[in-house]
């Protein structure tokens, strides 16, 4: 079984100061790990995933997020965020090998304040 | 591509009626899944289908609830009868062999009064 604990419900930070949402996982398997943004009334849209390699990834809009094994965390950090970022954030886990659904945390409300 | 393709976006009705919910996946995508989401309880998954065949059911909250995947397509999550604690927003996500990101629709709100 997995489970995804995201340790932070809301996150309120000023605009162009940095952020940081943060993730960890358990699983008794191999893992992929993503980070999707949920904008208010639609459906989630991917920001990055790790599936292998480079611990360190990048995605859109300036998101990148560190993978640590020893510490099962897959924070989620932007240096500069903008009133645009402002949405709802989901860290996902699921299992090396075929299609295999998505467990998610319950999710970081981002808000940033002008 | 038209991304992934849900109707109604939305959906009122009284407790007791029958609800059903559509997903057109991304052509080519092999895999489709569908998920909930409360304030309670958060995104959770309900049934997914592999090359139109149902793999894991075990989320499905009641027989209430039901789904089919007739062709690669088109799938449908059926309510019969509805109830209030059904309310939610239901997604539909799809995805293809390669790159493990699910690609999701915009979601059906559904309210049973």
């Amino acid at each position: 079984a997995q489970s995804v604990t995201q340790l932070d419900s809301q996150v309120p930070v000023f605009e162009e100061a940095p952020v940081e949402l943060r993730c960890n996982y358990s699983s008794s398997v191999s893992v992929y790990l993503f980070w999707y943004v949920q904008y208010p009334n639609q459906g989630l849209q991917l920001l990055l995933k790790y599936l292998s390699g480079s611990t360190l990834v990048k995605g859109i809009n300036g998101f990148e997020a560190e993978f640590n094994k020893s510490q099962t965390s897959f924070h989620l950090r932007k240096p500069s965020v903008h009133i645009s970022d402002t949405a709802e954030y989901f860290c996902a886990v699921s299992s090396w090998g075929g299609n295999t659904p998505l467990v998610f945390g319950k999710g970081t409300r981002l808000s940033v304040i002008a | 591509d038209a991304g992934v393709i849900q109707s109604p976006r939305h959906e009122v009705t009284e407790m007791g009626q029958e609800v059903t919910l559509r997903c057109k996946p991304i052509s080519g995508h092999n895999s489709l899944f569908w998920y909930r989401q409360t304030m309670m309880r958060g995104l959770e998954l309900l049934i997914y289908f592999n090359n139109n065949v149902p793999i894991d059911d075990s989320g499905m909250p009641e027989d209430r609830f039901s789904a089919k995947m007739p062709n690669a397509s088109f799938s449908t999550l059926k309510i019969q009868p509805s109830e209030p604690r059904d309310s939610a927003v239901y997604f539909c996500a799809s995805t293809a062999n390669v790159g493990h990101e699910q690609f999701f629709g915009p979601g059906t709100r559904l309210t049973v009064l």
